[in-house]
C-alpha cells in the first residue's frame, strides 16, 4: 500500500546532540512538508520541498535543516540550536502545491530530551 | 493572509448524540478548506475537504461539513457519534498556495 513512513516513533535527544528524523513516501508525490505539533497549539510548517533538490523555510525554521535528494525522502535534522525540540513531528506530502491539493501524513516520530 | 479558529478545545457527546465541532476561516482568497482527524500517537487523516461546487461535503466515517461563504464557516457534523469518533480534529485553510493553515484543534470525548 501506498503511503508514508515516518522513523522511528520515539526518539530521545541528549543535550548538544543534532538528531535525524526520516521520512519516505511511495506515493509518487513532489512535494512534502515538516510539522511541529505541540499540545494545544495545532501544527506548525517547519520547511516544505516543491522537487527535488529545492527546499523552503516554513513558519519555525530556525534550529532545523532539512535535504532533498530524493522524489522519495525529505528528513529532517533537530539541531542543538533548537532549544526546545521536544514535540510531536509530522511528515507530509501532496501531488503538488496547488491549494486544491490535500496533504497526507504519516503516523509521526515524537522527540523528547533526555 | 489565512487563519483558522475552532471554537472549543473540547466537546463531550453521548454516545448517539449529534456531533457538532465549529470553524471559522479567514481567507483574503476563495478558500480551500479540509477537516483531518488525529487519534491518540498517530498522524493525521483526512476526513473531508471542500474545493469547489457543492457546498455540503460528505467525507468518511458518515461525517459532513457545510462551507457557508457568508458566515466564513466550514462546521464538522455527524447525526449520531459512536464511541470509535473519540479523537482530536483539525480545520484547515488553504488560500492560493501551498499553504496549510490549521486550527489549534478540538478533541472530542464520547460518552457511553
Amino acid at each position: 500500500d501506498g503511503g508514508i513512513t515516518q522513523s522511528p516513533k520515539y526518539l530521545f535527544r541528549k543535550e548538544g546532540q543534532n538528531v535525524t528524523l526520516s521520512c519516505e513516501q511511495n506515493l509518487n508525490h513532489d512535494a512534502m512538508y515538516w510539522y511541529r505539533q505541540d499540545p494545544g497549539q495545532g501544527l506548525r510548517l517547519i520547511y516544505y520541498s516543491q522537487i527535488v533538490n529545492d527546499f523552503q523555510k516554513g513558519d519555525i525554521a530556525e534550529g532545523y535543516s532539512v535535504s532533498r535528494e530524493k522524489k522519495e525522502s525529505f528528513p529532517l535534522t533537530v539541531t542543538s540550536a533548537q532549544k526546545n525540540p521536544t514535540a510531536f513531528y509530522l511528515c507530509a506530502s501532496s501531488i503538488g502545491t496547488e491549494a486544491r491539493q490535500p496533504q497526507h501524513f504519516g503516523d509521526g516520530t515524537r522527540l523528547s530530551i533526555l | 493572509a489565512q487563519s483558522v479558529t475552532q471554537l472549543g478545545s473540547h466537546v463531550s457527546v453521548s454516545e448517539g448524540a449529534l456531533v457538532l465541532l465549529r470553524c471559522n476561516y479567514s481567507s483574503s482568497v476563495p478558500p480551500y478548506l479540509f477537516w483531518y482527524v488525529q487519534y491518540p500517537n498517530q498522524g493525521l487523516q483526512l476526513l473531508l475537504k471542500y474545493t469547489t461546487g457543492a457546498t455540503l461535503v460528505k467525507g468518511i466515517n458518515g461525517f459532513e461539513a457545510e462551507f457557508k461563504k457568508s458566515e466564513t464557516s466550514f462546521h464538522l457534523t455527524k447525526p449520531s457519534a459512536h464511541m470509535s469518533d473519540a479523537a482530536e480534529y483539525f480545520c484547515a485553510v488553504k488560500g492560493s498556495n501551498y499553504k496549510l493553515t490549521f486550527g489549534k484543534g478540538t478533541l472530542l470525548t464520547v460518552n457511553p
